[in-house]
């Protein structure tokens, strides 16, 4: 079955809005990374956060693992921060990662 | 930070013929990763690599794809034959300790089959 999932699946935000990106796990995990694909594909690492939580600018990741969930908040959403956030789990020693489907963000000006 | 290349950033190919996608990973890393992404799906797994072999793959490595790294060079994923469903953005990965660190991702190879 489906080891990551995000939600939601889409977001429409107006400029200056806060987002809460979810991600749950059904599986243990020894690593947790959150990335930024750009519209055009490329992915941008935002955080390794496998517990606890994590800072970067106007980004805020925080991993529970008993609760087998990650977010990712964003905070006064800027147009630039359009596109698909993925988290993607990790569970094996040799470093795998397994995906989520992503959110889309739109944030409108 | 740390940068993964990619070469080609994109490439168009005759169904049958073969495909060589190279990647240069981060200098000092010693695992290395291709996933594979078809236009509006997920990202999924193909295969890590570590210590010359292939440790890992998934149903996805079809027998048509090999991945070498001969020493001092790049990473490659080759495809041979090549099929209209390896149509897809394919992503090098590297990282210096098989878990437990990040990933760091190059920019993908666009490849189109037709």
């Amino acid at each position: 079955g489906q080891q990551v999932q995000q939600s939601p699946a889409s977001l429409v935000l107006q400029e200056g809005e806060n987002a809460e990106l979810q991600c749950n796990f059904s599986t243990s995990l020894n690593s947790m990374q959150w990335f930024y694909q750009r519209p055009g594909g490329s992915l941008v690492s935002l955080f390794y956060n496998p517990s606890g939580t994590k800072h970067s600018g106007r980004l805020t990741s925080t991993t529970v693992i008993k609760e087998r969930r990650s977010s990712l908040h964003i905070s006064s959403s800027q147009t630039t921060d359009s596109g698909t956030y993925l988290c993607a789990l990790g569970g094996s020693a040799l470093g795998r990662l397994h995906f989520g489907a992503g959110t889309q963000l739109i944030v409108i000006p | 930070g740390p940068k993964v290349l990619q070469i080609p950033s994109h490439q168009i190919i005759d169904m049958g013929q073969m495909v060589t996608l190279n990647c240069d990973p981060v200098s000092n890393h010693l695992y290395f990763y291709w996933y594979k992404q078809i236009l509006g799906q997920q990202m999924e797994f193909l295969v890590n690599f570590y210590n010359g072999k292939v440790m890992e793959k998934s149903k996805l490595f079809k027998d048509q794809f090999s991945v070498e790294r001969p020493d001092g060079s790049y990473f490659t994923l080759k495809i041979q034959p090549t099929a209209l469903e390896d149509s897809a953005v394919y992503f090098c990965a590297s990282s210096l300790t098989g878990s437990g660190n990040t990933l760091y991702f190059g920019e993908g190879s666009r490849l189109i089959v037709v």
